[in-house]
């Protein structure tokens, strides 16, 4: 089993539609959640960064930590076609940064 | 201002040669990381530096594999006798500290393909 799961998609959604992403985890010590996009051919580039239970709000994006569930998610408000992407989770443990798999993301016009 | 570069951009070599992959980190930044990301497999970790040190080496897949930094700035990634599954994107990022939580920005990365 992996230490953070993530649904690869892709994921097809309608412009203005609102867009949930998650990722589950298995480690308990996993302390800082984040969310990274990555536009194809690009690095990805951080987008949202937690650490407590909770919800964290930035514009159009809102991430959620429930660690009691270690489940995470992202949801993006009024999707538009520039918010398509591979949105990666990722999580900080020990030494490393684990990150999931990616879900491929595309807002349809 | 400037972002992480790598180089090459791209590489495309034969079963068996070494290569050796490039990342030039924000100036100023401290911490130093090295991942590879093949289809479907997400951002696999394999080395992390603070400084010109190398705390983490645990991710590295296997002995063909090594990084160095020195003067705390640019690193190269080394792959001895290249196989085929080692095709992958290779991404460097850096952080302006070492400290898991600090922000890493990431470079185009190094799309090395072993025929």
């Amino acid at each position: 089993q992996k230490e953070v799961e993530q649904d690869p998609g892709p994921l097809s959604v309608p412009e203005g539609a609102i867009v949930s992403l998650n990722c589950t985890y298995s480690n308990s010590a996993f302390q800082y959640f984040m969310w990274y996009r990555q536009y194809s051919r690009k690095g990805p580039e951080l987008l949202m960064y937690t650490y407590s239970s909770g919800n964290k709000e930035d514009g159009r994006f809102t991430a959620q930590v429930d660690k009691s569930s270690k489940y995470i998610s992202l949801f993006i408000r009024d999707s538009q076609p520039s918010d398509s992407a591979t949105y990666l989770c990722a999580m900080t443990g020990y030494q490393k940064v684990t990150f999931g798999t990616g879900t491929k993301l595309q807002v349809i016009p | 201002g400037a972002g992480v570069s790598q180089s090459p951009s791209n590489k495309v070599t034969e079963k068996g040669k070494d290569v050796e992959l490039r990342c030039d980190p924000i100036s100023g930044h401290t911490a130093l990381y090295w991942y590879r990301q093949s289809l479907g497999q997400g951002l696999e970790f394999l080395i992390y530096f603070q400084g010109n040190s190398a705390p983490d080496k645990s991710g590295l897949p296997s002995d063909r594999f090594s990084a160095e930094r020195t003067g705390g700035s640019v690193s190269t990634l080394t792959i001895q006798r290249t196989q085929q599954e080692d095709s992958a994107v290779y991404l460097c990022a850096s952080s302006l500290a070492g400290g898991l939580q600090e922000t890493q920005y990431f470079g185009p990365g190094t799309r090395l393909l072993v025929l």
